[in-house]
């Protein structure tokens, strides 16, 4: 059974803020919540991850809700160059990761 | 930034042959992964390695073998190619077990 579920595509205006949901309503207290992209023909890349607090670094924002049945990643100024398949993967640390489809974000001009 | 590198971007081989396939990271890791990705199929783990000389089998291990001889360099070994090992090939490497992979570019094997 899939851990996590997200929507299959999104679009996005280029310059604005992509709003990535995706839900875990079963997650349990020792489970991660870790994003990565795959853009196109490469291999995929390791965004952000967080426990139970929100993170953010130099690529993203990461927004886990109080009960951590749901996340948000936020990319904060979307650019063409932000076009890929963005994964959420829940894992707890030392156990292999397990991608599924994804949401393929496109960023328009 | 953390560099895994694949040797090859694209590779043809003939069914039967003998493949090898590359994968160098320059930061120390620890960890070494090759996962394949098929279309509708995601991400599967082949093999791993947490030291040199040492290896687990991951989700599909038949038909590949795996050699970790130095720390930076983990190569994937098919020994009799099929068509059905027609893939992208995608190693990663990670400070520790399972934390945050390094993927490389990936290679596409083609079997004919």
């Amino acid at each position: 059974d899939a851990k996590t579920t997200q929507p299959t595509s999104m679009d996005c205006a280029e310059g604005r803020a992509a709003n990535l949901p995706c839900n875990h309503s079963t997650i349990s207290g020792n489970e991660y919540v870790y994003w990565y992209r795959q853009i196109h023909s490469q291999g995929p890349q390791y965004i952000i991850h967080g426990l139970k607090n929100n993170e953010t670094n130099e690529m993203a924002s990461l927004i886990i809700t109080e009960d951590r049945k749901s996340s948000t990643l936020i990319l904060p100024h979307a650019t063409l160059r932000d076009t890929a398949v963005y994964y959420c993967i829940v894992n707890v640390q030392g156990q292999n990761f397990v991608f599924g489809p994804g949401t393929r974000l496109s960023a328009l001009p | 930034d953390v560099k895994v590198t694949q040797s090859s971007r694209y590779l043809v081989k003939r069914t039967g042959e003998k493949v090898f396939l590359e994968c160098v990271q320059d930061m120390d890791h620890e960890n070494m992964f090759w996962y394949r990705q098929d279309p509708g199929l995601g991400l599967r783990l082949i093999y791993f390695s947490y030291d040199v000389k040492m290896k687990e089998k991951g989700d599909i291990p038949e038909g590949y073998s795996v050699s970790r001889e130095k720390k930076e360099r983990f190569s994937l070994i098919l020994e009799s190619a099929s068509t059905n090992q027609t893939s992208m090939y995608l190693c990663a490497s990670s400070p520790g077990r399972f934390e945050k992979l390094f993927f490389g570019s990936g290679t596409q094997l083609s079997v004919l």
